[in-house]
């Protein structure tokens, strides 16, 4: 079965910049988007279409895509932008699914 | 205000079945696919189902095919789960979600599962 993978954790000091990358064979065919969710709250769309950003999503969020891996980049963080973060995108193998990235927890130090 | 709001969670022993809801308001709902996503206790989110707008499409994980179906009213603005055969591996908090291209980008607060006996 398709499988987007992150990496577990990542931490960052307050205005330095967080990346997490996300990697899955279908990248380049799919778009992707990516989800804050903070504990007992429901995920929040950060990013879609690779690179979009939603109203009302700071502009410290970004998006990018280069081949198999897709990077949410979040500059200058502040320690509210301490979450777990999910990429998420289509199989593209005709089967119409919705996957999934394992997730990364980012911890503001 | 565009809304989604989930119910029908609860506890319920294997084996057993369970239909959950959800309520949307502030915008077209007719217009829209629609998905439920789930996310047991500790755990990372999982797709479950997805619902074209005049409901001719609909699609579910490997997971859940053949005991789960996903539905919805577009007169009442609303989307179903219905849940038989259920597992403990299916509590989980459930979530309806509003479908923007592939993704998706208005999610209701979600209503907990729980199976065990």
């Amino acid at each position: 079965s398709y499988e987007l993978t992150q990496p577990p954790s990542v931490s960052v000091s307050p205005g330095q910049t967080a990346r997490i990358t996300c990697s899955g064979d279908a990248l380049p065919k799919q778009y992707a988007y990516w989800y804050q969710q903070k504990p007992g709250q429901a995920p929040v769309l950060v990013i879609y279409k690779d690179s979009e950003r939603p109203s009302g999503i700071p502009e410290r969020f970004s998006g990018s895509s280069s081949g198999t891996t897709v990077t949410l980049t979040i500059s200058g963080v502040q320690a509210e932008d301490e979450a777990d973060y999910y990429c998420q995108s289509a199989d593209s193998s005709g089967t119409y699914r919705t996957v999934f990235g394992t997730g990364t927890k980012v911890t503001v130090l | 205000e565009v809304q989604l709001v989930e119910s029908g969670g609860g506890l319920v022993k294997p084996g057993g079945s369970l239909r959950l809801s959800c309520a949307a308001s502030g915008f077209t709902f007719s217009s829209y696919s629609m998905n439920w996503v789930r996310q047991a206790p500790g755990k990372g989110l999982e797709w479950v189902s997805s619902i074209s707008s005049s409901s001719s499409y609909i699609y579910y994980a490997d997971s859940v095919k053949g005991r789960f179906t996903i539905s919805r009213d577009n007169a009442k603005n609303s989307l179903y789960l219905q849940m038989n055969s259920l597992r403990a591996e299916d509590t989980a908090v459930y979530y309806c979600a509003r479908v923007l291209s592939d993704g998706m980008d208005v999610w209701g607060q979600g209503t907990t599962v729980t199976v065990s006996s």
